[in-house]
C-alpha cells in the first residue's frame, strides 16, 4: 500500500486477555519496527525486523510481548495476559533498510485501552 | 538519565515569534538526527534531518553540534500551523539501528 497499515485503530480489552496488533508495512520496506506511545512521552522502541528476523527486541518490556513477520511484510504484535499498564498507542513504522540514512514512515497507530 | 533529553514545554508563544527548542543526547554512538513532528492524536512525521553544517528548510533551521552532544531547532515567523509536538531523534546504528526519541516539546502558537 501507499502507507503503512495499522489495525485495529483503537483496541479495548479486559485485564487478563490476550491481544493481536497488526502491521502492513510500506511495500518493499525491510526494516519494520514497533514503538509504544504513553501519554505526554515519545515513542518508545520495542523491536525491529530486517526481514523476517527481529535484529533487535531489547525494547520489548517482558515476555508477555512477542512480535512476529514470518513472510518478512506483515507484522503481529502479541502481548499475553494484558495489564494496565500496557494500555498506549502501539505505532509501528517502516523504512527501506535499517540504516540512518532512511526516514522511517509511521502508521497512525492502534490505541490499545485495558481496563 | 534518558539517551534523548528534551526543554520540557509547552512554549506558548504569538504567531510571528521566533522560538527555539533544544535536545541533548548521551549516547556518543548516536550518528544521525532528526527532528518529528507529532499533532495531537497523529503519528509522528519527520520534519528534517539534521546536519553537523547546519541545515535549514524554509523557516526551519536545525543544528548539531557533536562536541556537545546539542541539537537544536529554530523556527522563524512562527505560523498557527506550527502547533505540534517536536520530537527530537536520535539514530543508534552499529549493530542497533534504531531511533531513539526524545519526550517532545509541545508548541502552541497563538494568535
Amino acid at each position: 500500500g501507499a502507507g503503512v497499515s495499522q489495525t485495529p485503530s483503537n483496541k479495548v480489552t479486559e485485564k487478563g486477555k490476550y491481544v493481536e496488533l497488526r502491521c502492513d508495512p510500506i511495500s518493499g520496506h525491510t526494516a519494520l519496527y514497533w514503538y509504544r506511545q504513553s501519554l505526554g512521552q515519545g515513542p518508545e522502541f520495542l523491536i525491529y525486523f530486517q526481514g523476517t528476523g527481529a535484529a533487535d527486541d531489547s525494547g520489548l518490556p517482558n515476555d508477555r510481548f512477542f512480535a512476529v513477520r514470518p513472510e518478512g511484510s506483515v507484522s503481529t504484535l502479541k502481548i499475553q495476559r494484558t495489564e494496565r499498564g500496557d494500555s498506549a498507542v502501539y505505532l509501528c513504522a517502516s523504512s527501506l533498510t535499517a540504516t540512518g540514512a532512511n526516514v522511517l514512515t509511521f502508521g497512525a497507530g492502534s490505541r490499545l485501552t485495558v481496563l | 538519565r534518558k539517551e534523548v533529553e528534551q526543554d520540557p514545554g509547552p512554549f506558548n508563544v504569538p504567531e510571528g515569534a521566533t522560538v527555539a527548542f533544544n535536545c541533548t543526547y548521551s549516547n556518543s554512538a548516536s550518528q544521525s538526527f532528526f527532528w518529528y513532528r507529532q499533532d495531537c492524536r497523529k503519528e509522528p512525521k519527520l520534519l528534517m534531518s539534521v546536519y553537523s553544517s547546519g541545515n535549514e528548510d524554509g523557516r526551519f533551521t536545525a543544528q548539531l553540534n557533536r562536541a556537545s552532544q546539542y541539537i537544536s531547532l529554530l523556527i522563524r515567523d512562527s505560523k498557527l500551523s506550527d502547533s505540534a509536538t517536536y520530537l527530537c531523534v536520535g539514530f543508534i546504528s552499529g549493530g542497533y539501528n534504531k531511533l531513539i526519541f526524545g519526550a517532545g516539546t509541545r508548541l502552541a502558537v497563538h494568535p
